[in-house]
């Protein structure tokens, strides 16, 4: 059974480009949410997304999107990268709509760098 | 507002035990988390519990919970060298689907 799964593993860009980071949720998960990890800092929670639809933002701004798909995978894009935009964006999938005891797993992340 | 804190560093002996603290700052029902993540890895989740719990344990992982305080940790029994990781409290916030973590503790076992 495959758990969360991310892609790239790695990328570099250069600022003021925009990037998109691709997730696949663990087997039988529905939602998906995605974390942006500062080095030297925990996850901070982006948005969430539940049929297609993001339904809980965090305090990120409007550079960074998202969508998901019929078969629950999802992306993030971020446009007009910054330098602090450089992070480990992690990708964490759960099942029933995400509902209260429903705990999430994460996948092992995109380390993104912009210069 | 937000917050959960934790101390950011430990150093124990191998085989001792390890207690990894955090306190947090909603009162309400809701999901307390224990995450470890590893050097260049995701998070793992390790164990979880729910804020009408006291304790909970799980082979070598004991939580304890303070309502009172607001105060959670971890109790690794038998610390080993393979511990040696980042650990995580998050909370999920009450009545959203938002997760909100600490800043971590990293966890240094000394052989």
């Amino acid at each position: 059974d495959a758990g969360v799964t991310q892609s790239p593993t790695h990328l570099i860009k250069t600022r003021g480009q925009q990037v998109t980071l691709r997730c696949s949720p663990k087997s039988g998960h529905d939602t998906v949410s995605w974390y942006q990890q500062a080095l030297g800092q925990g996850p901070q929670f982006i948005f969430q997304y539940y049929e297609e639809e993001e339904r809980q933002r965090g305090n990120f701004p409007d550079r960074f999107s998202g969508h998901q798909f019929p078969n629950y995978s999802s992306e993030l894009n971020v446009n007009a990268l910054l330098l602090g935009d450089s992070a480990l964006y992690l990708c964490a999938s759960s099942s029933k709509g995400g509902g209260l005891g429903e705990t999430q797993y994460f996948g092992p992340g995109t380390r993104l760098l912009v210069l | 507002g937000e917050d959960v804190e934790q101390s950011l560093f430990l150093s124990v002996r191998e085989g001792d035990s390890s207690v990894i603290n955090c306190t947090y700052t909603d009162s309400s029902s809701t999901y307390l988390y224990w995450y470890k993540q590893e050097p260049g890895a995701g998070l793992q989740l390790l164990t979880y519990i729910f804020s009408n719990m006291d304790m909970k344990q799980d082979q070598r992982l004991t939580v304890l919970l303070n309502k009172k305080d607001k105060h959670l940790s971890l109790r690794i029994a038998d610390t080993q060298t393979g511990d040696s990781a980042i650990y995580f409290c998050a909370e999920r916030i009450p009545g959203t689907y938002k997760y909100i973590f600490g800043t971590g503790t990293r966890l240094k076992v000394l052989a």
